[in-house]
C-alpha cells in the first residue's frame, strides 16, 4: 500500500471549515484513499473512500486532485466533537488480491477544535 | 454502530501469566482483525482472519497467537504476557461485497491490557 504523508496537527475554529490534507504521492491506479478518524480513547471511526473523483457524504467531503498524488479531507462545519486524530490510509479495495482489506495507519493529524 | 464487543474491557495482569482477549461480533462479516495501539506507534495489525479457522500474522505478531473456531469469535493470546504488551487492543472487522470489494473496517470500544 502507498504511503501517506499528513501534517502532525492542525487548528480549527468551531462552526469553520477544517481542511485536513494528505500526500500519497506513490498511489497506484487500483488504491483508494480512505479516512478515518479516532476520538480520544475510542476505536476508529470510517469516515470516506474515495477512488479519483471527489466524494460527498454526512460526515465529510472528500477531494482528490487530478493527478491522485494528494487529497484533501474536509469537515464542513466543524464543532468540538471533531477534535480527533484524522488518519489518511490508502490501500487497495479489490478483494480479489491478498490484502484481506487490511488496514496500514500512519500517525495521522490532530485536529484541535476550539470554541 | 456495528455490533462488536471486546472483552474484557481492562485488564490486569503479572508478567508471565496467559492472557485471552475477546473479539465478538454479530455483523457476520468474513474478516476480523485484531491492532495494538502504543503511544508513537499509532495502530498496528497483530493478526488478522479472512474466515473461519483462517488467519495469518500482521505486522506484529511476535508474542501473539490467535484462533477463529466460528465466524462471531475471535480470540486473541499471549501465551505469556511481558511487559512491552501492554497496551490497548482493538478489533475490527470488515466484509467484502458481492461485486468482490473490501468494504470499510468497524472498529471495537478496544481493551486496556496493563502487564505489571
Amino acid at each position: 500500500d502507498a504511503k501517506t504523508t499528513q501534517p502532525t496537527s492542525m487548528d480549527c475554529a468551531e462552526g469553520r471549515a477544517a481542511n485536513l490534507p494528505c500526500n500519497h504521492s506513490t498511489i497506484s491506479g487500483n488504491e483508494y484513499v480512505y479516512w478515518y478518524r479516532q476520538i480520544h480513547s475510542q476505536g476508529p471511526q470510517y469516515i470516506i473512500h474515495g477512488l479519483k473523483n471527489n466524494e460527498t457524504n454526512e460526515m465529510a467531503s472528500l477531494i482528490i486532485t487530478e493527478d491522485r498524488k494528494s487529497s484533501t479531507l474536509i469537515l464542513p462545519h466543524a464543532t468540538l466533537r471533531d477534535t480527533a486524530v484524522y488518519y489518511c490510509i490508502v490501500r487497495v479495495r479489490d478483494a480479489g488480491g491478498t490484502s484481506y482489506g487490511k488496514l496500514t495507519f500512519g500517525q495521522g493529524t490532530i485536529l484541535t477544535v476550539h470554541p | 454502530d456495528a455490533g462488536i464487543t471486546q472483552s474484557p474491557r481492562h485488564k490486569v495482569t503479572e508478567t508471565g501469566t496467559p492472557v485471552t482477549l475477546r473479539c465478538h461480533q454479530t455483523e457476520n462479516h468474513r474478516y476480523m482483525y485484531w491492532y495494538r495501539q502504543d503511544p508513537g506507534h499509532g495502530l498496528r495489525l497483530i493478526h488478522y482472519s479472512y474466515g473461519v479457522k483462517d488467519t495469518d500474522k500482521g505486522e506484529v505478531s511476535d508474542g501473539y497467537s490467535v484462533s477463529r473456531s466460528k465466524t462471531e469469535d475471535f480470540l486473541l493470546t499471549l501465551e505469556s504476557a511481558t511487559s512491552s504488551q501492554t497496551s490497548v487492543y482493538f478489533c475490527a472487522i470488515s466484509e467484502s461485497l458481492l461485486a468482490g470489494y473490501y468494504n470499510e473496517q468497524f472498529f471495537g470500544p478496544g481493551t486496556r491490557l496493563t502487564v505489571l
